[in-house]
């Protein structure tokens, strides 16, 4: 099956800890895609990655940061977790910046 | 500011009739225009898309417009079904970079 994938599915945890969620493409595309989904629907591209170029959005947190083994994996790692990080993060690919993009199911975060 | 704006934000309509959902960008140089469909527990998935070197695209009850002109592009639900009620989200694409809007939340009576 051919497809992006993300773990965890949930991850509850608390303020000031650090979380990683795990993103993998088996689409072959050179482009992975990190957005946060808050509460109210809004979806925010937080990061672009491929191989040659690391694209951040300025009003990403510092805390925040991508990392990526090979094309088919870009995980997220939050150093410090705030409450207002709560959100769904979702993970995307697509063979280039001007084509479909194709998300993941998502993580579902709650900061307590 | 944004970067790509969207309304309406909450859009309800009877079934059968069609849908409006508009977006304005600001950069120029965006070529790619794709509209995403969430439904509830469900990630975005595409549903249409349009490049600046088209003015119109139709698809399966869907038409999207794009008026680089005014830097404006619409998508159109022709006879609206309750299974189209969801989210929907414009983008525009340019430098590599993806804006989407804030989202329409498409509601359908039947």
């Amino acid at each position: 099956e051919t497809a992006v994938f993300q773990t965890p599915n949930y991850h509850v945890t608390q303020v000031g800890n650090e979380v990683s969620f795990n993103c993998k493409q088996t689409l072959g595309h050179d482009t992975m895609y990190w957005y946060k989904q808050d509460s109210k629907k809004l979806l925010k591209i937080m990061f672009s990655y491929n191989n040659k170029q690391l694209i951040v959005n300025e009003t990403v947190p510092r805390r925040f940061s991508p990392q990526s083994s090979d094309k088919a994996h870009l995980n997220l790692r939050i150093k410090s977790v705030e409450p207002e990080d709560s959100a769904v993060y979702l993970c995307a690919s697509s063979p280039g910046g001007y084509a479909e993009q194709f998300f993941g199911p998502g993580t579902r975060l709650t900061v307590l | 500011g944004e970067q790509v704006e969207q309304l309406p934000s909450i859009l309800r309509v009877q079934e059968g009739s069609s849908a409006s959902i508009n977006c304005t960008y600001e950069n120029s140089a965006s070529n790619y225009f794709p509209w995403y469909k969430q439904e509830p527990g469900e990630n975005p998935k595409l549903i249409i898309d349009i490049r600046s070197n088209m003015e119109r695209k139709q698809t399966q009850g869907l038409i999207v417009l794009l008026d680089k002109k005014a830097k404006r592009f619409s998508l159109h639900i022709t006879d609206t079904q309750p299974g189209d009620s969801a989210m929907y989200f414009c983008a525009a694409n340019s430098n590599n970079r993806i804006f989407f809007g804030d989202g329409t939340q498409l509601v359908v009576k039947p």
